[in-house]
């Protein structure tokens, strides 16, 4: 069946460092790809998408690109701040799966002044 | 304007007690979902309903049990709490079914059961 799998975390950089989160997937079709984040006490929001191969998603200085032939969906971002610490999700919906949306295991991330 | 809301967001109860959490969305969304987050953080969809229909029911203990009166809620009642009932449970919902949308999630509803 499908599955996300990203690396555990938790994560700590420093303030200004790149991020890298890596992301696979496994899904029998065409899925489309997402990261999701969550802060501190609240719900999971969408952070960027790709539906469809070399697609890259983008948003709030953070960006994945959607690569087929590696099945991965890496988050980066060039210069984190503090108030980028929460857990990040990668995720995915395929057809094939029944349109259930499957996530990964979420990586927590710590950013210290 | 919240978009999805949900109710309590804090819920204490004694094992063996019977709870209902609300949920409700204001987007004109035809897709809800509850969702099963545990103390790591893993997440993992319990229900979905289209259009006041399941669509997705996963392996949850039937002491669970959605209830969709109309397009803009969907309820969960957990009869006989066990202590692993303990979690937060988010209700989220989306434009449709098809692998493109994105899901807007509630706040969340903290479970604790003693």
């Amino acid at each position: 069946g499908d599955s996300v799998t990203q690396m555990e975390g938790p994560v700590t950089l420093s303030e200004e460092a790149f991020l890298t989160i890596n992301c696979t997937y496994t899904a029998t079709g065409y899925p489309s790809l997402f990261w999701y984040v969550q802060y501190p006490g609240e719900g999971l929001q969408l952070l960027l998408k790709a539906t469809k191969a070399d697609d890259k998603g983008s948003n709030k200085g953070f960006e994945a690109t959607y690569r087929k032939e590696t099945t991965s969906f890496h988050l980066e971002k060039g210069s984190v701040q503090v108030s980028d610490s929460a857990v990040y999700f990668c995720a995915l919906s395929d057809r094939g799966g029944g349109f259930k949306t499957i996530f990964g295991a979420g990586t927590r991330l710590f950013v210290k002044a | 304007d919240t978009a999805v809301s949900q109710t309590p967001k804090y819920l204490v109860t004694q094992m063996g007690n019977d709870k209902s959490i609300k949920c409700e969305q204001n987007l004109g969304h035809d897709t809800m979902y509850w969702y099963k987050q545990d103390s790591k953080k893993f997440l993992k969809i319990m229900f979905s309903y289209n259009n006041k229909e399941l669509i997705i029911n996963e392996t949850v203990p039937n002491r669970f049990s959605p209830k969709s009166p109309d397009k803009a809620h969907l309820n969960l009642h957990i009869n006989s709490l066990e202590l692993g009932d303990s979690a937060v449970y988010f209700c989220a919902s989306s434009q449709g079914t098809s692998g493109g949308y994105e899901q807007f999630f509630g706040p969340g509803t903290r479970l604790t059961v003693l």
